[in-house]
């Protein structure tokens, strides 16, 4: 069973810049969430999708950061304009489902470096 | 507000047990995780409780006391290959899963 896949592995731009992260879960995982991880400190959800429709997203800074879901499979996030503070892994996880014992897959992350 | 804590760092020895406390304030619950993650790497799942108990899986073991929302994840035979970083997570009243910072642990000879 394939994983989930993300891409790119590594990303290094400059403050201001716009950078976009793709995301391609688990065939059949009806739940996909991107996780902020800054080094040293556990994941941070920034949104989390049922299908192609958003169930969380409260701690998504909207005025630089959106993603979709489209067709209820790939996801993107993207940053624009990117800060500094947004150095950090972007993680991609999905699950079968959001409830019960169904645990997250997590991809490889994508580091993302702001200079 | 939501919080899940863990202690920083641990040290323990090869072939010893560890355990790795975790407490949490969430809006509800439904259900809590732990993970492993070793450095540079994405996090992989350990172990789910639910009900309150222990919960077996070879060298790894993890408790639930919901009234005190507290959990512990226990490692015996300790290995080097064990020196991660382990994380504990809630699932909320919401269904979002919401994780802990994380516990280094070194393993050392």
């Amino acid at each position: 069973e394939a994983g989930v896949a993300q891409s790119p592995r590594y990303k290094i731009i400059e403050k201001r810049q716009s950078v976009a992260f793709w995301c391609n879960p688990i065939s059949g995982h009806a739940t996909l969430y991107w996780y902020q991880q800054i080094l040293g400190q556990g994941p941070k959800l920034l949104i989390q999708f049922q299908n192609n429709g958003v169930v969380d997203d409260s701690q998504l800074p909207k005025d630089r950061f959106s993603a979709e879901r489209l067709k209820g499979v790939d996801s993107t996030l993207k940053i624009q304009p990117a800060k500094l503070e947004d150095s950090a892994v972007y993680l991609c996880a999905s699950s079968l489902d959001r409830k019960g014992r169904e645990k997250l897959f997590f991809g490889s992350g994508t580091q993302l470096s702001v200079l | 507000g939501q919080n899940i804590d863990q202690p920083t760092e641990m040290t323990a020895t090869e072939g010893a047990i560890v355990q790795i406390n975790c407490t949490y304030q969430t809006s509800g619950f439904n259900g809590l995780f732990w993970y492993q993650q070793h450095a540079g790497e994405a996090p992989t799942f350990l172990s789910y409780n639910v009900l309150d108990g222990l919960e077996e899986k070879g060298r790894f073991s993890s408790f639930l006391s919901r009234s005190k929302g507290y959990s512990y994840l226990l490692l015996k035979e300790l290995q080097m290959k064990d020196s991660a970083s382990y994380l504990c997570a809630v699932r909320d009243r919401g269904f979002k899963t919401i994780f802990g910072a994380g516990t280094r642990l070194f393993v050392k000879a």
